[in-house]
């Protein structure tokens, strides 16, 4: 069965301190998708990445990267530098190919970014 | 695009009533998903369409819970009777399946749907 762990609850740190959050998933099949999400206090949920299992290339976009390692079956998202406005809860959540519909998220994890 | 369009944006009512949700997707995506948002459980999928058929309802809590995609623009989420603990935040989102194995859009969430039932 599919599963995303967000162990981090709640994360604060100082403006233009760089945070990474943790994600780590289980899943069965060989072919799978992974996802970021922001949900921030107006409660909408944006989009931020989606990385299929077979590229293990690491992201940047701005100021976010993404490490993705099979080997630890973790996905993780590093702010960089960061903004009083990336205070937000962020989601990581899993597809798999057989259910491909099916996006199963972690628990979320609160950043809370102080000026 | 105007992006997912759920209403109302927030909803309170009494413990009995029927409370409807409403869903549009974006236009050209084929698969809708319903979401339920609460502290205690997080972010669950109650259930989700692919060109208009119900796929997966496993999600769905009970019988008083009920989803309906009459067409490709539309979908509604029906709780009847409501009940305090149906409180929480309702998301629809939408997406552009292209079939088995092939990876999914992306998901678009809407603004979501505040439900309060005292």
């Amino acid at each position: 069965a599919q599963k995303v762990t967000q162990a981090q609850t709640e994360i604060s740190v100082v403006e233009k301190e760089d945070v990474t959050l943790d994600c780590v998933y289980e899943t069965r099949d060989t072919t799978y998708y992974l996802f970021w999400y922001k949900q921030p206090p107006s409660g909408e949920l944006v989009f931020l990445i989606r990385r299929n299992s077979f590229d293990e290339q690491n992201e940047i976009s701005g100021r976010y990267s993404w490490n993705f390692q099979k080997s630890t079956s973790s996905f993780n998202f590093t702010i960089t530098a960061s903004q009083v406005v990336d205070s937000a809860v962020y989601f990581c959540a899993l597809s798999e190919a057989a259910d491909t519909d099916k996006l199963i998220f972690g628990t979320g994890t609160r950043l809370q970014v102080f000026p | 695009d105007a992006g997912v369009i759920q209403s109302p944006r927030h909803e309170v009512t009494e413990m009995g009533q029927e409370v409807t949700l409403r869903c549009k997707p974006i236009s050209g995506h084929n698969s809708l998903f319903w979401y339920r948002q609460t502290m205690m459980r997080g972010l669950e999928l109650l259930i989700y369409f692919n060109n208009n058929v119900p796929i997966d309802d496993s999600g769905m809590p009970e019988d008083r819970f009920s989803a309906k995609m009459p067409n490709a623009s539309f979908s509604t989420l029906k709780i009847q009777p409501s009940e305090p603990r149906d409180s929480a935040v309702y998301f629809c989102a939408s997406s552009l399946f292209g079939g088995f194995e092939e990876a999914p859009i992306g998901y678009t969430f809407g603004s979501g749907t505040r439900l309060t039932v005292v």
